[in-house]
């Protein structure tokens, strides 16, 4: 069963507009959420993160909200632009004595149209 | 970019065949992992490691071993190759903060 679930797997939207992706998840004892952005042949990339004691945090064209009642993030980039078309990963964090567990969602497909 | 070499890049095997995936960084740091990443289920941890000879299964470890003799290498290996291990392999890095960070992948098929 998918702990952190992205139910959209693609997304279009024209250059200028905003693009929000969706994610939600299942369990509480999360603590810290991030996306990861991954171009065709490259390993992801880290793009912004959010603690669970905060409900937004924002970093030039992208936002990420937290909805902790909801267990539901969301990631906005406001103004898209051609290069944002990428896939997007959403992530929970449970950090241990293992380090940082990262449990991923299945992605999200952003094409973004000029 | 954080310091994360895989190799190969790309492999080609056949069913049954031992394989052996590579990851090298020159960060220095104590956490290790290996994801796959496949359509629909975005990227499931394989195995971990917290340390040298320190490592533990993650989420789909079956069919899979790990090794890690130095800090700096991360060995991923398939004993008998099957065609449900084809997949992209990504390493992935950690000092301990809530980032990890990936290396480029290994694209894996087995025949």
């Amino acid at each position: 069963d998918q702990q952190v679930k992205q139910n959209s797997p693609s997304l279009s939207v024209q250059e200028g507009r905003i693009s929000i992706l969706n994610c939600d998840y299942t369990n509480s004892m999360f603590d810290y959420f991030l996306w990861y952005k991954k171009y065709p042949a490259e390993g992801p990339t880290f793009l912004i993160s959010i603690s669970s004691i905060k409900d937004k945090n924002e970093d030039g064209r992208f936002t990420v909200f937290l909805n902790k009642s909801a267990k539901h993030l969301s990631l906005h980039i406001v103004p898209s632009q051609p290069g944002d078309s990428a896939v997007y990963f959403c992530a929970a964090s449970l950090i241990g004595n293992a380090g940082n567990m990262l449990t991923f969602g299945g992605g999200t497909r952003l094409m973004v149209k000029p | 970019d954080a310091g994360i070499t895989q190799s190969p890049r790309h492999k080609v095997t056949e069913t049954g065949t031992p394989v052996t995936l590579r990851c090298h960084q020159t960060e220095n740091h104590r956490y290790m992992y290996w994801y796959r990443q496949d359509p629909g289920h975005g990227l499931r941890l394989i195995h971990y490691s917290y340390g040298v000879k320190d490592t533990d299964k993650g989420e789909v470890s079956d069919g899979y071993s790990v090794s890690r003799s130095k800090t700096e290498d991360f060995l991923l290996t398939l004993e008998s190759a099957t065609s449900s291990q084809t997949s992209v392999y990504f390493c992935a890095i950690s000092a301990r903060g809530e980032k990890l960070f990936f290396g480029s992948g290994t694209q894996l098929s087995v025949l």
